[in-house]
């Protein structure tokens, strides 16, 4: 059975660190781009990061680039999110997410909560 | 970046009516890089339609997908009371991968 299961959110003060894993089983992880989104509370869905399957190219988007690092270990199975300098608006459920080679994000996570509170 | 608009924001229908939810692209898009995905509350979104009109594993036939260029439309030929949900469309050709806000779907 596939699944992909987060951790490490938590409650974090502004400006600290949180980093976020993604536990994958039930495939070939090696074989996936693996993505991160957040969805603010009441919000929408936004794209943060991308990785490509072999670990060879990581693309941030523009609201966290120099503060979010994507990365994984495939000999883990595991993806991870870096995230430095935490701001109140950082408030999100984080979900990880696959794509097979340019294919939609299929699977998800179940997302894990940060809030940003001081 | 490609920005997702969708619309109506809500829909509010009754079980058994049609549902018409529409997104449209700030530039054109590749259908074969265009998807639908469900959110109920509490849970993470589910892969309904990608490639435009192709359903995901799984998905009923009364979910289809249609479209191409900037207009894209997602369809539900017969609400279940487990389709009242939220809808995101999503292209995924390129960074930044980019969804729509949202089309919540609401029993009248």
């Amino acid at each position: 059975q596939v699944h992909l299961v987060e951790s490490g959110g938590g409650v974090v003060q502004p400006g600290t660190s949180l980093r976020l894993s993604c536990a994958a089983s039930g495939f070939t992880f090696r074989r996936y781009g693996m993505h991160w989104v957040r969805q603010a509370p009441g919000k929408g869905l936004e794209w943060l990061a991308v990785i490509w399957s072999d670990g060879s190219k990581k693309i941030h988007a523009d609201s966290v680039q120099g503060r979010f690092t994507i990365s994984r270990d495939n000999s883990r199975n595991t993806l991870y999110l870096e995230m430095n300098s935490l701001r109140v608006e950082d408030t999100a459920v984080y979900y990880c997410a696959g794509d097979e080679g340019g294919r939609p994000f299929d699977p998800w996570g179940q997302g894990t909560l940060v809030t940003v509170s001081s | 970046e490609i920005v997702l608009t969708q619309s109506p924001g809500t829909l509010s229908l009754s079980p058994g009516e049609r549902a018409t939810l529409s997104c449209r692209a700030s530039q054109s898009v590749s259908s074969s890089y265009f998807a639908w995905y469900q959110q109920k509350p509490g849970q993470a979104p589910r892969l309904l339609i990608y490639g435009t009109s192709s359903r995901a594993t799984g998905i009923p036939d009364r979910f289809s997908g249609s479209g191409s260029g900037t207009d894209f439309t997602l369809t539900i030929t017969r609400l279940e009371p487990e389709d009242f949900a939220v809808y995101y469309c999503q292209q995924y050709k390129s960074s930044p991968w980019t969804f729509g806000h949202g089309t919540k779907v609401e029993i009248k």
